[in-house]
Formats: structure tokens, C-alpha cells, sequence
């Protein structure tokens, strides 16, 4: 199992705000940045957020990104069909000289 | 545009070799770092490797340090992951995915990723 902790999956209904969690230790969420990525099905991942609450260009103010102490939390506004996909949650983690480590990923699913 | 395409996948027996590769082009490959990181079937991602932009720093998970090495060659702008004494646990797609620093560390992140080449070790 990850280091980084994400519930296996969440849902919602179109127009819903649905948030996902993300929980780690100091290692990692606790003194590095935390970054989302989206991976619709079948497809390969993408970058969603990157420094715990920035968005790359082209990608929707309806998603956003916070972070508090070891957790992080990718929240998605006014909730799309093409939104569902798995998301997971990345930090770098500074044990054993330095990796990345990603959560175990999220599966939502929209009603 | 960024492209990154993944290649050398297949399938390949248990304690074999096997060596990925994955071209790069539409920018300076020799100014990012790149990683290599891996999904199972019906599995969650899986941080693999990392390369800095010289090729002088590198670093691997646990699961397969001392089994994988990751280099590139920037004259032919290629990352390559030679993976040797394959398991079964190593069945998954590889992707390549570029770090948007010359190292990797506390502020990295994937900001382009290849669409991956899928790895099977069966007998």
C-alpha cells in the first residue's frame, strides 16, 4: 500500500462539488508540494494541479487544490459527466534519498 | 508540441531483459529531468525511476533498484529503461513523463506524459 493515502473512490451528481482527500506524513505532503493528476479511462495521465494549488493552462477553474499540514485536497466544482476518471494525488517524498510517491488513487464516479 | 513516445513493450519471460525506450521531441530534452513510472493492470500508479537532465543523478523505487537502470542519451534525445530478472509483478504499462525541472525534487512535477508501452512477464 501507498505511503500517500486517497480514498479508493468518489462520487457525485452533475453540478455536485466533490472533493477528494489526500493524506501522507511529513516525508512528503508535510514539507514537499503536492500535485493532481487526472487519468481518463484508458488514457494516460494528465496533469491536473501542480504546487498544491496551481492550475496549468487549459485546465478549468472548476478544479482546484489546498494543503494543510500532511493532508491535501483536490476539490471539483459544478461536476461534469466528462469528469469522471481516477485521480490521483503525487508528492515527492524525501526518504530514501529523494522519490516520488503517489497516492493510490481515486475512482469518481459521476451519477 | 511536446511528444513523447514509449516503445520496446512485449512480452517476456520471467528472469529475462528487457529494454524500453522513450523518444523525445517538440523541446530541449537535455534541460528536464525525465521519470519513468508504471501502472499494473486495473492498478494505481507507481513511481519507478528518475534521471536529472546530465544523466549524473539518478534514483529508483525500492521495488526495483538494483534490477532497473534508467540513462538517456541527449544527442539522440532518449530516456531508456533497461529492466532485467523480470517478475510477474512487473506486468504494466510504461510511461515516460517529463519532469519540468533539470533535477527532480521538492517542487517537481509531470507536466507531459507519453501514452506508455505495456511490459508482460508470463512464462
Amino acid at each position: 500500500q501507498s505511503v500517500v493515502t486517497q480514498p479508493p473512490s468518489a462520487s457525485g451528481t452533475p453540478g455536485q462539488r466533490v472533493t477528494i482527500s489526500c493524506s501522507g506524513n511529513s516525508s512528503n505532503i508535510g514539507s514537499n508540494t503536492v500535485n493532481w493528476y487526472r487519468q481518463l479511462p484508458g488514457t494516460a495521465p494528465q496533469l491536473l494541479i501542480y504546487s498544491d494549488s496551481q492550475r496549468p493552462s487549459g485546465v478549468p477553474d472548476r478544479f482546484s487544490g489546498s494543503k494543510s499540514g500532511t493532508s491535501a485536497s483536490l476539490a471539483i466544482s459544478g461536476l461534469q459527466s466528462e469528469d469522471e476518471a481516477d485521480y490521483y494525488c503525487a508528492a515527492w517524498d524525501d526518504s530514501l534519498n529523494g522519490r516520488v510517491v503517489f497516492g493510490g488513487g481515486t475512482k469518481l464516479t459521476v451519477l | 508540441q511536446v511528444q513523447l513516445v514509449e516503445s520496446g513493450g512485449g512480452v517476456v519471460q520471467p528472469g529475462r531483459s528487457l529494454t524500453l525506450s522513450c523518444a523525445a521531441s517538440g523541446f530541449t530534452f537535455r534541460s528536464y529531468a525525465m521519470h519513468w513510472v508504471r501502472q499494473a493492470p486495473g492498478k494505481g500508479l507507481e513511481w519507478v525511476a528518475v534521471i536529472s537532465y546530465d544523466g549524473s543523478n539518478k534514483n529508483y523505487a525500492d521495488s526495483v533498484k538494483g534490477r532497473f537502470t534508467i540513462s538517456r542519451d541527449n544527442s539522440k534525445n532518449t530516456l531508456y529503461l533497461q529492466m532485467s530478472s523480470l517478475r510477474a509483478e512487473d506486468t504494466a504499462i510504461y510511461y515516460c513523463a517529463r519532469d519540468v525541472f533539470l533535477f527532480s525534487g521538492r517542487y517537481s512535477y509531470f507536466d507531459y506524459w507519453g501514452h506508455g508501452t505495456l511490459v508482460t512477464v508470463s512464462s
